[in-house]
């Protein structure tokens, strides 16, 4: 199963509004309402923050919001905030029954 | 407060064995299904396996099958991961996180443990 296509980087400025894209196949994300992304933080626990496309776990600000239109999923992240400087992953079930993960994208808060 | 703390992570040689542990707490662990991701340097997370809250069930990605084995221990609240015949691809941080499937949504991680395979 080859992992989900994320761009390697994406920068903004405190405020703005990035978005981060997750691209896979039919046999993945576009075959299944089960894509999650999580926020992760050097040398911390990475952190669920979307799950089942676009809710947002209990205490996940609701700057955060996902979307998904055929094999592609979107992480929203609006107002940002210097402490969103981390790194994003996607995954998503795949016809394997198991899960794939993105290689994540890295987004600086200019 | 939810907590996975992993350890054994070290430098081994490639061909050498390794066995993780996660210690949980804060949560009901006998009703989770536990999983290890792994992150290599310089790549995306993987996920490497999963087992069920009462063992009805494990999951194996295709670049472990065969060499790495999980089992759990639900009296102390531990998750394990024996890692057999190490291979330099195998060198990353190893996360254990709660998850299952189908959703495979991870809701609680630790913080990993390093694993080197080198000479």
């Amino acid at each position: 199963q080859s992992a989900l296509t994320q761009p390697a980087s994406v920068s903004g400025s405190p405020g703005q509004s990035i978005t981060i894209s997750c691209t896979g196949t039919s046999s993945d994300v576009g075959g299944y309402n089960y894509v999650s992304w999580y926020q992760h933080h050097p040398g911390k626990a990475p952190k669920l923050i979307i799950y089942d496309v676009s809710n947002r776990p209990s205490g996940v600000s609701n700057r955060f919001s996902g979307s998904k239109s055929g094999n592609r999923a979107s992480l929203t992240i609006s107002g940002l905030q210097t402490e969103d400087e981390a790194e994003y992953f996607c995954s998503s079930y795949t016809t394997s029954s198991t899960p794939v993960f993105g290689g994540g994208t890295k987004l600086t808060v200019l | 407060e939810v907590q996975l703390v992993e350890s054994g992570g070290g430098l081994v040689k490639p061909g050498g064995s390794l066995r993780l542990s996660c210690a949980a707490s804060g949560f009901t662990f006998t009703t989770y299904s536990m999983n290890w991701v792994r992150r290599a340097p310089g790549k995306g997370l993987e996920w490497v396996s999963c087992i069920s809250s009462g063992n009805g069930y494990i999951y194996y990605a295709d670049s472990v099958k065969g060499r790495f084995t999980i089992s759990r221990d639900n009296a102390e609240n531990s998750l394990y991961l024996q890692m057999n015949s190490l291979r330099a691809e195998d060198t990353a941080v190893y996360y254990c996180a709660t998850g299952s499937p189908p959703t495979w949504d991870f809701d609680y991680w630790g913080r990993g443990t390093l694993v080197t395979v080198s000479s």
